[in-house]
């Protein structure tokens, strides 16, 4: 079983629409948790931290349920510049604290 | 956040040859830099933990002495890509931080290496 496993996709939206992603993880002793997003042939960008009480930042919504081991980004009002590839991202897996592992990334493509 | 660059931006070498790629925090002190590995349509997969001043540590599977990292100081790592074959053709990506990696990892532009 993979350590961080997603839907890959792709997702095809019309603009406006609204799209969850969805992301569970193996190891139950992970500490941190994220959504990166990254466009092609460029570096991963940290979207947002995911907190055991839910948090937004904007548009965005993550959840993180540590019993399910289950995250999950809500994306409202999608736009043109949304689409791109969504990384779950899980920290303090394995013997380094600091180690990030990702999962394979959702595609998400937003139309006109 | 802060500022990683990476040099070169892509490189195309012919098998056999070594490539080194660097990784430098511009901004900060970097004492944790870590080194990724991207596939085409794979997602980013840990290569090496360095840390300045010691040895890497190596996630299992990545050979030590095929990639040797150097991270002599607190604002530069270096990834040599040893004897290069058409399978090492990847996306290499750094990422910095403080704190042993305590902190948000802050990632460089990533290195595209085509081996012919």
């Amino acid at each position: 079983r993979k350590e961080v496993e997603q839907d890959p996709g792709p997702f095809n939206v019309p603009e406006g629409a609204t799209v969850a992603f969805n992301c569970t993880y193996s190891n139950s002793a992970s500490q941190s948790f994220f959504w990166y997003r990254q466009d092609c042939r460029k570096e991963p960008k940290l979207l947002m931290s995911v907190y055991s009480s839910g948090n937004e930042d904007g548009r965005f919504t993550a959840q993180l349920n540590r019993a399910s081991q289950y995250i999950s980004l809500l994306i409202r009002d999608s736009k043109l510049s949304d689409s791109a590839t969504y990384l779950c991202v899980v920290k303090g897996l394995g013997t380094s604290y600091g180690k990030l592992t990702f999962g394979q990334g959702t595609i998400l493509t937003v139309h006109p | 956040g802060a500022v990683v660059s990476q040099h070169p931006s892509r490189v195309i070498c012919k098998s056999g040859t070594s490539v080194k790629i660097e990784c430098r925090s511009l901004d900060f002190q970097a004492t944790t830099m870590f080194w990724y590995r991207q596939f085409p349509k794979k997602s980013l997969m840990l290569m090496a933990t360095s840390n300045e001043g010691s040895k890497a540590t190596y996630e299992q599977g990545v050979e030590k002495d095929k990639f040797l990292i150097n991270h002599a100081s607190l604002t530069l790592s270096t990834l040599t890509v040893t004897s290069a074959h058409p399978e090492d053709s990847s996306f290499y990506i750094c990422s910095a931080s403080s704190a042993g990696g305590l902190y948000e990892q802050f990632f460089g532009p990533g290195t595209r290496l085509t081996v012919l």
